[in-house]
């Protein structure tokens, strides 16, 4: 079964750039027809799609966070990684990464960022 | 941007029916929107209980349909159990972006 890990430093400070990796087992970035999302939760908030890449490497994000937002994926390594640039405290969130596609969706566990000097 | 809209919040009683809907600002939901519904618990990350309108994961209790309904998503539960308490939203793919619901809050009493 597909599993999703994220990891990534818990504080970042104001107008750094955080990121994030999604360690992928179970399942391969190279076959199959996947979407990899990042998507985020303030607390007490409702979900927020970031974006997403598809296994062919192609990108889609979310207006909201378009000029400051980066998903890559390193197949070698199996996982892909969230870059969010001048962040502001309303960038604390709960952050996950999703697979969806053929075969549903999956999602990892979340990390918890927080945005603070 | 589409705005996807839910009812904020249902009750059921134990062992009864409860319908909960996902409707887009664009217009009708189709099956071209790849409606996913998610369920969260307090504390936990959302898990994936329908996909692509109607399909279901081995962890989707049997209770739980998906559907498209009078130009909505909805996602049905028949027998409301104790667990089924949680916030459950939707998700519709619009080609770019994605866009969620805002939730809704069920409770079962």
């Amino acid at each position: 079964q597909v599993q999703l890990q994220e990891s990534g430093p818990g504080l970042v400070k104001p107008s750094q750039t955080l990121s994030l990796a999604c360690s992928v087992s179970g399942g391969s970035f190279s076959s199959g027809n996947y979407y990899w999302s990042w998507i985020r939760q303030p607390a007490g908030k409702g979900l927020e799609w970031i974006g997403r890449i598809y296994t062919s490497g192609s990108t889609n994000y979310n207006p909201s966070f378009k000029s400051r937002v980066t998903i890559s994926v390193d197949t070698s390594k199996n996982h892909f990684s969230l870059k969010l640039s001048s962040v502001t405290a309303a960038d604390t969130a709960v952050y996950y990464c999703v697979r969806t596609g053929a075969g549903g969706g999956y999602w990892g566990q979340g990390t918890l960022v927080t945005v603070s000097s | 941007q589409a705005v996807v809209t839910q009812e904020p919040s249902l009750t059921v009683s134990p062992g009864g029916t409860v319908t909960l809907t996902c409707g887009s600002s664009t217009g009708a939901v189709t099956s071209g929107h790849y409606p996913y519904w998610f369920q969260q618990k307090p504390g936990q990350a959302p898990r994936t209980l329908i996909y692509d309108t109607t399909n279901k994961h081995p962890w989707t209790p049997a209770r739980f349909s998906g559907s498209l309904l009078g130009g909505k998503a909805a996602l049905t539960l028949s027998g409301a159990q104790p667990e089924d308490e949680a916030e459950y939203y939707c998700f519709l793919s619009y080609g770019d972006p994605w866009v969620f619901g805002g939730g809704t809050k069920l409770t079962v009493l």
